[in-house]
């Protein structure tokens, strides 16, 4: 079964310092990895996603995420934070089903 | 492009009675819709699978005949929490699946708080 850890619940940076939210995922073969950002009320937003090809993405506002199979990781990162990243980040994983398994969620709070 | 809609945004019922929420893809066709469920401060925890003009595939411990999914066409999913109640209070999000390439994104609409007194 597939699965995806991100170990931190809560993270606090300071507006201009980077970022790096961790993702882990299980899967049994070639995964579709995405992060989606949620403000407070709100639907999910696609950042940016994996399929194949070159394992660093880059995706909207700035995040760029890099595939490591070794490690079944796939972080976010963010090299200067604005306050308006402050949501939740949530790291997803698909295979050919297409059901998308979510993480627990990453809660970014950008102190100013 | 990949717009989708959640109609209403909110619904506050009483115990007992049922809601029903769209799902709408704007602007391209949704082969196949998701519906989720999100409580405070956790993750989406997916309800059931939606596909077009066949019955809704449910996940393990989700009530069917509480959670009525209908998707009729290629652009509207309803999800129907029947005979409300309290603890069925919580935040709806559907996704949909674009029919043609790329199926493994998902488009997400912008939720359902439901409030059930």
């Amino acid at each position: 079964a597939q699965s995806v850890t991100q170990p931190d619940i809560h993270i606090t940076v300071s507006e201009g310092a980077s970022l790096e939210l961790r993702c882990n995922y299980s899967y049994g073969a070639t995964p579709y990895l995405f992060w989606y950002v949620q403000s407070p009320g709100q639907g999910l937003q696609l950042l940016l996603k994996y399929f194949s090809g070159d394992t660093l993405v880059q995706g909207i506002k700035g995040f760029e995420a890099e595939f490591k199979r070794s490690q079944s990781s796939f972080n976010l990162r963010k090299p200067s934070v604005h306050w308006s990243d402050a949501a939740e980040y949530f790291c997803a994983v698909t295979g050919t089903a297409s059901k998308l398994t979510f993480g627990t969620g990453t809660r970014l709070q950008v102190t100013l | 492009g990949a717009v989708v809609s959640q109609h209403p945004s909110r619904v506050i019922c009483k115990s007992g009675t049922s809601v029903k929420i769209e799902c709408r893809s704007l602007d391209f066709q949704a082969t196949t819709m998701f519906w989720y469920r999100q409580f405070p401060k956790k993750s989406l925890m997916l309800m059931a699978t939606s596909n077009e003009g066949s019955k809704a595939t449910y996940e393990q411990g989700v009530e069917k005949d509480k959670f009525l999914i209908n998707h009729a066409s290629l652009t509207l999913s309803t999800l129907t929490v029947t005979s409300a109640h309290p603890e069925d209070s919580s935040f709806y999000i559907c996704s949909a699946r674009l029919s043609l390439g790329r199926s493994y994104e998902q488009y997400f609409g912008p939720g359902t708080r439901l409030t059930v007194t």
